[in-house]
């Protein structure tokens, strides 16, 4: 499975746009890349999912260049209820489940 | 969108007692279920994966005989901590996916389990 890295924690004002950038170096022609919202006393919950390019749903865009080798979560005008840990992940699909890195500890302050 | 729900959500026993963690997937069928296991602070650990009507795949490490996961219906899987003590307290989730290659996997909101 494709390692990730991505930065401990950012901490970011209410109402600005926040880019979480994350490094595959190692993804599979076949992973996707997958990213999850988590607070405290909650499972993961999936915010979005892409193979290529850009993907947009209504809470966030994600950015996948050429290479597939990282990826950009974007959330535009966090509030501070967007204070959590976000989970890049890639894997294949199917019967393979996701091994979770340390995440990115996001401070929304007002 | 797909739901996993778990419970119970919170459980507080005494030392030597058997716990048992239910995960369903409500509006889709899963063959394959996975469990984590999350301290204070830190990240999602893998512990196992429950398969429908087969054995589960557990990660080095984790205890077969301590942590009995049952897979007995495509909509259902149960994880047991067997003769729990202190250390096995944690927060539990449980996750699953539906069928298709390019579906995520949606988590449970866990347990947390307090062993006294």
């Amino acid at each position: 499975l494709a390692k990730t890295t991505q930065p401990i924690s950012m901490d970011s004002y209410e109402g600005q746009e926040v880019n979480i950038t994350c490094s595959h170096n190692n993804i599979a022609t076949n992973d996707y890349i997958t990213w999850y919202q988590q607070f405290p006393s909650q499972g993961p919950r999936f915010i979005i999912q892409g193979y290529k390019t850009k993907v947009t749903n209504e809470v966030a865009s994600l950015f996948i260049p050429a290479d597939r080798k990282s990826s950009t979560l974007s959330l535009p005008r966090v509030s501070l209820s967007d204070t959590a840990v976000y989970y890049c992940l890639v894997g294949v699909q199917g019967n393979t489940p996701l091994v979770f890195g340390k995440g990115t500890r996001l401070s929304v302050i007002a | 969108g797909a739901v996993v729900s778990q419970h119970p959500s919170r459980v507080i026993c005494k030392s030597g007692t058997s716990v048992k963690i239910e995960c369903r997937s409500l509006d889709f069928q899963a063959t394959t279920m996975f469990w984590y296991r999350q301290f204070p602070k830190k990240s999602l650990m893998l512990m196992a994966t429950s398969n429908e009507g087969s054995k589960a795949t557990y990660e080095q490490g984790v205890e077969k005989d301590k942590f009995l996961i049952n897979h007995a219906s495509l909509t259902l899987s149960t994880l047991t901590v067997t003769s729990a003590h202190p250390e096995d307290s944690s927060f539990y989730i449980c996750s699953a996916r539906s069928q298709g290659t390019d579906q995520p996997q949606h988590f449970g909101d866990g347990t947390r389990l307090s062993i006294l």
